[in-house]
């Protein structure tokens, strides 16, 4: 089935420091989402993109919806412990039938304190 | 308002065996989705449902699968004769229609162990 190229695959990096990690597909999608998720959990909703060059702030997080409407990136500044987890994206079509969600692998990343 | 609700969030099956997995959207919504994750992997789409209806089940297997999402009650999802390969994190999402938006709101997922 169709996927998402996530890029990096994993991180590991020191508090404080920025991440960035990006999406980029084949197809062209009309939203983009960033979700989170922690071990054992189902996905939460970071960051949704819906425009085409939208570039959209949720606290330490940025995330871009790129002008071909191929990709998107993520960034997290000044990261903390509690960022810890795998990061997703995911691209939707449009709207009617065509809803569903197509993801990336995700990109793990690990905080050392 | 309470998020969206799935259970059983652990269930052990064997092969052979019928799996049901509920999930309740959140209140308002009357669209649900159904996506599987394998271990390490990323989500991948099974069904989309509206009341009653199903939209897209173009990610669901041929054989063994079916989703419901009828006019009262929870969402379903059955499997029936289970085998080791169904063995996945089966996760709900929901999402309402607004502005010509449908964001979609996971709920915390099943984990099924087929034996």
């Amino acid at each position: 089935g169709q996927q998402l190229n996530q890029s990096p695959q994993s991180m590991f990096i020191q508090e404080g420091e920025d991440v960035s990690m990006n999406c980029t597909s084949s197809s062209i999608f009309n939203t983009w989402l960033w979700y989170k998720q922690d071990p054992g959990e189902g996905p939460v909703l970071l960051i949704a993109l819906y425009k085409a060059g939208e570039l959209t702030s949720n606290g330490r997080l940025t995330a871009q919806f790129g002008i071909t409407r191929k990709d998107s990136f993520l960034n997290i500044s000044a990261s903390i412990p509690s960022d810890v987890g795998i990061y997703f994206c995911a691209g939707q079509g449009n709207a009617g039938n065509n809803r569903k969600l197509i993801w990336g692998l995700g990109t793990s990343l690990a905080v050392n304190p | 308002n309470a998020g969206v609700m799935q259970n059983p969030r652990h269930l052990v099956r064997r092969r052979g065996q019928e799996a049901r997995l509920r999930c309740s959207p959140m209140k308002g919504h009357s669209h649900v989705y159904w996506y599987r994750q394998l271990p390490e992997e990323g989500l991948k789409f099974m069904v989309y449902l509206q009341k009653e209806n199903i939209i897209d089940e173009s990610g669901m297997p041929k054989e063994r699968f079916s989703a419901e999402f009828p006019k009262e009650g929870p969402s379903i999802l059955r499997i029936q004769q289970v085998v080791r390969g169904d063995s996945a994190a089966y996760f709900c999402a929901s999402s309402h229609l607004s502005g010509g938006t449908d964001t979609q709101y996971f709920g915390p997922g099943t984990r099924l162990t087929v034996l």
